[in-house]
């Protein structure tokens, strides 16, 4: 059971919008930046926000990220078929003194 | 750009030693942090541990009894020793380029802006 809670899946179909959610507690999200990523089938994750809402160089600005409390959200817009991907969020947790990762959202686009 | 590539044997025996390293290229190791993270088969990401260039590591509690990550400068490559691996540790591992833990604004801000393809490493007998 992974630290921070994300649904196990979305979909929605192309050209429309979806956002990921993402839970925590005040000793990880409610505390500390929020990354998020992007793992493509068989590949590395990939960075597509850091600290909250920042787009790394790069990024497709179809990404956002956003955090309020102990719960961070990654949206996506204008979704394509090549945003098929699981999706990671990651913060650090002060109580274990390292990051941990959200188990996983697998985004299927219709 | 950053290159990032793993190395290591891909299979090894339940209580021995997992050993890999990771060469860092178009970039120098100084002056970053350097990650250690698995996944394994079909499931979600776990963080090993970290280095400073300088040589600081933060271990995973979890995995803190066996694991040891070690950096060579002069090689620009960093390491990863998990000891008494059993069937559990059977995953993908990568290699990462952590480029901050702590934002002096007061808060952690940990993220891994590169990334090694990762390796497979299956324990079995």
């Amino acid at each position: 059971q992974s630290v921070l809670t994300q649904p196990p899946s979305v979909s929605e179909a192309p050209r429309q919008r979806v956002t990921i959610s993402c839970s925590g507690r005040s000793s990880n999200i409610g505390n500390n930046a929020v990354s998020w990523y992007q793992q493509l089938p068989g590949k590395a994750p990939k960075l597509l926000i850091y600290d909250d809402d920042v787009l790394p160089s790069g990024v497709s600005d179809r990404f956002s990220g956003s955090k309020s409390g102990t719960s961070a959200s990654l949206a996506i817009s204008g979704l394509q078929s090549e945003d098929e991907a699981d999706y990671y969020c990651a913060a650090w947790d002060d109580s274990l003194n390292g990051p941990v990762f959200g188990g996983g959202t697998k985004l299927t686009v219709l | 750009q950053v290159q990032l590539q793993e190395s290591g044997p891909g299979l090894v025996k339940p209580s021995e030693t997992l050993s890999l390293t990771c060469t860092v290229s178009g970039g120098s190791i100084s002056s970053y942090y350097w990650s250690w993270i698995r996944q394994p088969p079909g499931k979600g990401l776990e963080w090993i541990g970290y280095i400073y260039y300088s040589g600081s590591t933060n271990y995973n509690p979890s995995l803190k009894s066996r694991v040891t990550i070690s950096v060579d400068t002069s090689k620009n490559q960093f390491s990863l020793k998990l000891s008494s691996v059993t069937a559990a540790d059977t995953a993908v591992y990568y290699c990462a380029r952590v480029p901050s833990v702590y934002d002096n604004r007061g808060y952690y801000d940990y993220y891994v802006d590169h990334w090694g393809q990762g390796t497979l490493v299956t324990v079995s007998s």
